[in-house]
């Protein structure tokens, strides 16, 4: 079957840097995606990977490894508002997305 | 700015009753999807369509039909709304964009409460 793992939730500073990580086994790869959803609200795109390495977007980096099947999300100089959950999505083959459940992020001051 | 609006954000309905869940894009995208999500899951495609008068089935499709007869406008159809059917929906549409990655616009979510 396909898998989407993150953690559930993750603890962090104002101020510091938190990285969230994603596995994935899935039928295929096409692309991976990081999605952001404050509570109650819709989730919106953050970042997309589809060839190894590092994408730098702001204080927010995702990472992608086809090979180990691997992502992280790193968010640096935290505020507030990133408390939110960080969703984890796979394009397989069919080009359909797999989701993770979702890292829920709390920033403590 | 681009909007998926969902037509309805809190609705409360009881057990048999048929529900309607309307959910309208600007962006003219070709694609629309409707997923439920549930705590402790990731998002579950219901029904998905890629052009107008074509739907097709997702992975959880039973006790729901869709429709969508313009562009703009996917609705999803709860026949007899059970209370397994409480949770977060949440529309969405794509069109194609020059980076491949056809990114998904989610709408606020309509959360449907089944007594």
């Amino acid at each position: 079957g396909q898998n989407i793992d993150q953690p559930t939730e993750m603890t962090a500073t104002e101020g510091a840097i938190v990285q969230i990580n994603c596995t994935y086994q899935t039928s295929g790869f096409n692309g991976l995606f990081w999605y952001q959803q404050h509570a109650g609200e819709a989730p919106t795109f953050l970042s997309y990977n589809v060839l190894d390495g590092l994408e730098e977007k702001g204080r927010f980096s995702s990472f992608l490894s086809r090979s180990k099947g691997y992502s992280y999300l790193l968010l640096k100089e935290l505020q507030m508002k990133d408390s939110a959950s960080y969703l984890c999505a796979v394009r397989d083959s069919n080009y359909q997305l797999i989701w993770g459940a979702g890292t829920k992020l709390i920033i403590k001051p | 700015d681009v909007k998926v609006t969902q037509s309805s954000r809190y609705l409360v309905k009881r057990t048999g009753e048929k529900v309607f869940l309307e959910c309208v894009q600007d962006m003219d995208h070709e694609n629309m999807f409707w997923y439920r999500q549930d705590p402790g899951l990731g998002l579950r495609l219901i029904y998905f369509s890629y052009d107008v008068k074509m739907k097709e089935k997702g992975d959880i499709p039973e006790g729901y039909s869709v429709s969508r007869e313009k562009k703009e406008r996917f609705s999803l159809i709860l026949e007899s709304a059970s209370t397994n059917q409480t949770s977060m929906y949440l529309c969405a549409s794509s069109g194609g964009d020059q980076s491949g990655a056809n990114v998904l616009t989610f709408g606020a979510g309509s959360r449907l409460t089944v007594l």
